[in-house]
């Protein structure tokens, strides 16, 4: 079976500063990798995702993120934040064939002035 | 981006009655859907797969008696709660997946769930 784990329930960062959401995963599998941001009372959106081919995936809102095999990480980054950038992230992994999404318990990004 | 509705977005229902939560792929059809349930400031928990035509697949300690699935369509799937309690207030959140075979222009959905905007609710 599959688990997401992020280490960091809450990252705060002052606003234009870089950031890192850290996100390791255990499989015994090859696997397809996301990240998704959640605003409050809504639902997910999707970020980025590796499925195959170069580890460096660049996604949306200038975020990127590096799938490491050997380290089995899937870090979150951005060299510069913005306040708008304040909601959670989830890292999450399946196992090719895609069914199930296994979630990660979040990572709570806040940004400020 | 494909589009997934949930209707309602927040309902507030007394202890006891049955609310029924719908699931919409708006562009796309989806003949799988899941279900998810996340608690205050916690991940989201898979409860069901959804496949159109077929019995839901439940995951391990969902009870099936109450949380009810319907996916009799491939544009639509729906979530009935039954004598809810309490304890069933959460965020409910649906996801649809998009079959599209590999080797075509709408490949880049084929891993990618999409997911509904969630629904509140609260049994008093």
């Amino acid at each position: 079976a599959q688990s997401v784990t992020q280490l960091d329930s809450q990252v705060p960062v002052f606003e234009e500063a870089p950031v890192e959401l850290r996100c390791n995963y255990s499989s015994s599998v090859s696997v397809y990798l996301f990240w998704y941001v959640q605003y409050p009372n809504q639902g997910l959106q999707l970020l980025l995702k590796y499925l195959s081919g170069s580890t460096l995936v660049k996604g949306i809102n200038g975020f990127e993120a590096e799938f490491n095999k050997s380290q089995t990480s899937f870090h979150l980054r951005k060299p510069s934040v913005h306040i708008s950038d304040t909601a959670e992230y989830f890292c999450a992994v399946t196992r090719q064939g895609f069914q199930k999404l296994v979630f990660g318990t979040g990572t709570r990004l806040l940004v400020s002035p | 981006g494909a589009v997934v509705s949930q209707h309602p977005s927040r309902v507030i229902c007394k202890s006891g009655t049955s609310v029924k939560i719908e699931c919409r792929s708006l562009d796309f059809q989806a003949t799988t859907m899941f279900w998810y349930r996340q608690f205050p400031k916690q991940s989201l928990m898979l409860m069901a797969t959804s496949n159109e035509g077929s019995k839901a697949t439940y995951e391990q300690g969902v009870e099936k008696d109450k949380f009810l699935i319907n996916h009799a369509s491939l544009t639509l799937s729906t979530l009935t709660v039954t004598s809810a309690h309490p304890e069933d207030s959460s965020f409910y959140i649906c996801s649809a997946r998009d079959p599209a075979p590999l080797g075509t222009q709408e490949r880049r959905y084929y891993n990618e769930q999409f997911f509904g905007p969630g629904t509140r609710l609260t049994v008093l």
